[in-house]
């Protein structure tokens, strides 16, 4: 059974720092790993998408990565500002019939001004 | 061009009472997902349905709840008999394809947040 776990739980950091969150995975069989943000009662932000076969994406200042064999996905976010300040999800597609995502529990981050 | 929509918003029901929770997909898709979100807990799938079929309902409750997804009009998330632990944020996405392939992307819609009294 396929879980999903991210670390930290909560993280503060001053604005202008640069920062890494960790997502890990039990079943390195995955299709793509997706990075999402949601803000305090609002709904779920794509960030990015990394299909099983790619190492990483890059998107402004985040840049995702995957290590399909260790199960581990980092999200590095440079020269945080404060309307960073969300939780941030990784989210793990198995593949198949049901495309299905499992998610993990999150990190709150906050940045400092 | 309108992205998932969700409603109602927010949704108050006392104990006892039903919950029908709508979702109408992006234009041009015909797969609708639930998942839900309990307070200080992940996301979890619940339910994966084409228009008229449901596809995977492995993450449902097995009373209470039930989806659909109709040839015509919104898929419905329906909650009968609410229990406070039902209180939760329920969000919908749709995607154009079935199953996980190229170009079938997911899109979430922005939640819908159900309080049991």
């Amino acid at each position: 059974k396929q879980e999903v776990t991210q670390i930290p739980a909560a993280l503060s950091v001053p604005e202008g720092e640069n920062l890494v969150l960790n997502c890990s995975f039990t079943d390195s069989a995955i299709y793509n790993l997706q990075w999402f943000r949601q803000d305090p009662g609002k709904g779920l932000t794509s960030l990015l998408l990394i299909q099983s076969s790619q190492r990483e994406q890059t998107s402004g200042r985040l840049n995702a990565s995957l290590d399909k064999s260790s199960g581990r996905s980092t999200l590095y976010i440079a020269a945080s500002q404060p309307g960073d300040s969300a939780t941030y999800l990784c989210a793990v597609n198995k593949g198949g019939a049901t495309n299905k995502l499992i998610f993990g529990t999150g990190t709150l981050l906050a940045v400092q001004p | 061009n309108a992205g998932v929509m969700q409603n109602p918003r927010h949704l108050v029901r006392r104990r006892g009472q039903e919950a029908r929770l709508r979702c109408s997909p992006m234009k041009g898709h015909s797969h609708v997902y639930w998942y839900r979100q309990l307070p200080e807990e992940g996301l979890k799938f619940m339910v994966y349905l084409q228009k008229e079929n449901i596809i995977d309902e492995s993450g449902m409750p097995k009373e209470r709840f039930s989806a659909e997804f109709p040839k015509e009009g919104p898929s419905i998330l329906r909650i009968q008999q609410v229990v406070r632990g039902d209180s939760a944020a329920y969000f919908c996405a749709s995607s154009p394809l079935l199953g996980a392939q190229p170009g079938n992307t997911i899109y979430f819609g922005e939640g819908s947040w159900l309080t049991v009294v």
